[in-house]
């Protein structure tokens, strides 16, 4: 049973085009993120949706929007896609517990925009 | 605002090799922190953790102790094997905030 899951696990596409990532866990958490991670491996939260709520919503072009269709699900739009998008993004969640909040994250979409 | 800094990579040892991954920190309030593990090719899974100060987080070998005093929540494992090989972030998350603030990374890489 996958915890987070995403979908697709690797997307091609080329500039100017518009994509959808999809992301679902079946933890019962109430929380979900999406992160990017760069070339070098370096990784920055973009969104977080709490009980279908946008709570976090980092400095990232209007070119990407999350939905949140219900708690289980958040997706990542993006439209007019250009080459400096090419990243892996992961989603993830998370149960709010007092003050701490363990994350889970999916395998990650990698995106090549050529 | 929050960061996180470690050591830079690649890290090479061989097997049975003492690890030591720095990492420290600064953050407002009293974070939890976090080294999570990413193996080639598959997403982030948490490695191990800690919530307070002088906690010790443990799992798979693997120990870092947090230190309030020196801000630091050093990664180390005694005997690495080549299937630690890997990229280890280091992470901390404040009570005020659901985000996770990530480190850089660093590359271990354990050869026979």
């Amino acid at each position: 049973d996958t915890a987070v899951s995403q979908t697709p696990k690797y997307l091609v596409t080329q500039m100017g085009n518009d994509k959808s990532i999809k992301c679902e866990q079946n933890l019962g958490h109430d929380t979900m993120y999406w992160y990017k991670q760069d070339s070098k491996k370096f990784l920055k939260i973009m969104f977080s949706y709490n009980n279908k709520e946008l709570i976090i919503n980092e400095t990232v072009p209007n070119r990407f929007s999350p939905k949140s269709p219900d708690k289980a699900h958040l997706n990542l739009h993006i439209n007019s896609l250009e080459l400096g998008d090419s990243a892996v993004y992961f989603c993830a969640s998370s149960q709010r517990n007092g003050t701490f909040y363990e994350q889970y994250f999916g395998p990650g979409t990698r995106l090549t925009v050529t | 605002g929050n960061s996180v800094t470690q050591m830079e990579g690649p890290v090479t040892l061989s097997e049975e090799a003492f690890l030591t991954i720095n990492c420290t920190y600064t953050a407002t309030g009293y974070p939890s922190l976090f080294w999570y593990v990413q193996y080639p090719g598959e997403g982030l899974q948490l490695l191990l953790k800690a919530t307070k100060a002088d906690d010790k987080g443990s799992n798979k070998g693997f120990e870092a102790t947090y230190r309030k005093e020196t801000t630091s929540f050093h990664l180390e494992k005694g005997s690495v094997q080549v299937s630690d090989s890997a990229v280890y972030f280091c992470a901390l998350l404040t009570g005020t905030a659901s985000k996770l603030t990530f480190g850089t990374g660093t590359r271990l890489q354990v050869t026979l």
